[in-house]
């Protein structure tokens, strides 16, 4: 089992419907949980950071952390063709260290 | 926020010869940077973490030789890629832990062709 499971899609949705992304993962050490957002030929972007388990919410973006079930999930509402991107869940169990990442989920919103 | 500059974007050189990546905290000091490599329509993979003052610590599978990190001050990683063959062609991108702010920042990623 890979320590970071993600779902690469793709993932189509029409403008202005709720995403919902998710990973799922095996190390119980992490603790530090991030949504990177990566656009074609660019480099990643943070959108969420999340600490231990809750959940976090920044705009159109909510970032959720259930550390019982090892998942975690990053809605997005009201989703514009602007949001079409490859999405990263990352996590580590010690800061300074190393993100392990998922496999990253392509989404494409369509107007 | 924390920016992390990373030069060149874009390069394409002949097979054979070597690439130098910089790869620049501009509003913070990093004392450890990570490298990262990635190959179209896959995640990214850790290829060697970047210690200011000391050596680089290379993952499992990537050579050391060709593959050449320094990190000579608080705020600079270059990766030189040595002898670069075909194989080499991929995406590079540099990232710093912010201290305090336990957020990882990444740089925009060089895109290396080697013909």
């Amino acid at each position: 089992q890979k320590e970071v499971e993600q779902d690469p899609g793709p993932l189509s949705v029409p403008e202005g419907a709720i995403v919902s992304l998710n990973c799922t993962y095996s190390n119980s050490a992490f603790q530090y949980f991030m949504w990177y957002r990566q656009y074609s030929r660019k480099g990643p972007e943070l959108l969420m950071y999340t600490y231990s388990s809750g959940n976090k919410e920044d705009g159109r973006f909510t970032a959720q952390v259930d550390k019982s079930s090892k998942y975690i999930s990053l809605f997005i509402r009201d989703s514009q063709p602007s949001d079409s991107a490859t999405y990263l869940c990352a996590m580590s169990a010690v800061g300074n260290t190393p993100l392990v990442f998922g496999k990253g989920t392509r989404l494409s919103v369509i107007a | 926020g924390a920016v992390v500059s990373q030069h060149p974007s874009w390069v394409i050189c002949k097979s054979g010869t070597s690439v130098k990546i910089e790869c620049r905290s501009l509003d913070f000091q990093a004392t450890t940077m990570f490298w990262y490599r990635q190959f179209p329509k896959q995640s990214l993979m850790l290829m060697a973490t970047s210690n200011e003052g000391s050596k680089a610590t290379y993952e499992q599978g990537v050579e050391k030789d060709k593959f050449l990190i320094n990190h000579a001050s608080l705020t600079l990683s270059t990766l030189t890629v040595t002898s670069a063959h075909p194989e080499d062609s991929s995406f590079y991108i540099c990232s710093a832990w912010e201290s305090g702010a336990n957020v990882l920042t990444f740089g925009a990623g060089s895109r290396l062709t080697v013909l």
